[in-house]
């Protein structure tokens, strides 16, 4: 069973850019959750998707924002981009939400801006 | 505000040693609790999620435990190797399915 698919791994990015980042959940997965994680602030949750809505936001700018497809894949997108979002992003599936199922993460994508 | 701290930040422990890391959260209305590693440069790999009407958990030479109303967990490492190295990471979910992660322990292991 393949793990969940997170691409690109790297992108370069320059200030004021956009940038989509792509999660593909195992399969049978239904829900989404997207996390940064920066040296400073350690993992943080972003938002998460189940059922192609959000349920549950992080607290973070209105420039970051997702959404889920009917088959499960998420994309976020981040707008306007600043030096501070250089980080890795991860995603994570679980077979649905609700805190009981484990979550399974990808190997991220790791975001630079210059 | 769930708040996650890991303790120590850091371990070097010689190949063979048994270790204990250790993990602390501020809300003790979690759901679950989760132990993961993450190799450099990579994403996170589920070690084992505790549920919060369960004590402990085993896996191989894992085993963590959860007191819910202390706000404690504890993973200990059996018989570590150099494989091991990497840093863990503890998770508690709380109300929605999001994660609040602690700062993780960085282990080394020393052949």
């Amino acid at each position: 069973k393949a793990g969940v698919t997170q691409t690109p791994r790297y992108l370069i990015k320059t200030r004021g850019q956009q940038v989509t980042l792509s999660c593909s959940p195992i399969s049978g997965h239904r829900s989404v959750s997207w996390y940064q994680q920066t040296p400073g602030q350690g993992l943080q949750f972003l938002f998460e998707y189940f059922s192609e809505t959000q349920r549950n936001k992080g607290n973070f700018p209105g420039r970051f924002s997702g959404r889920q497809f009917s088959n499960s894949r998420s994309e976020m997108n981040v707008s306007t981009l600043e030096l501070g979002d250089s980080a890795l992003y991860l995603c994570a599936s679980s077979l649905a939400p609700g805190g009981d199922q484990p979550q399974h993460f990808g190997d991220g994508t790791r975001l630079s801006i210059l | 505000k769930q708040e996650v701290t890991q303790i120590p930040a850091a371990l070097s422990v010689p190949e063979g040693e048994n270790l204990v890391l250790n993990c602390s959260f501020t809300d003790s209305a979690i759901y679950n609790l989760q132990w993961f590693r993450q190799d450099p440069g990579k994403g996170l790999t589920s070690l084992l999620l505790i549920q919060s009407s369960q004590r402990e958990q085993t896996s191989g030479r894992l085993n963590a435990s959860l007191d819910k109303s202390s706000g404690r967990s504890t993973l200990y490492i059996a018989a570590s190797q150099p494989g091991d190295s990497a840093t863990y990471l503890c998770a508690v979910v709380t109300g929605a399915n999001n994660l609040f992660f602690g700062t993780g322990t960085r282990l080394t292991v020393i052949p």
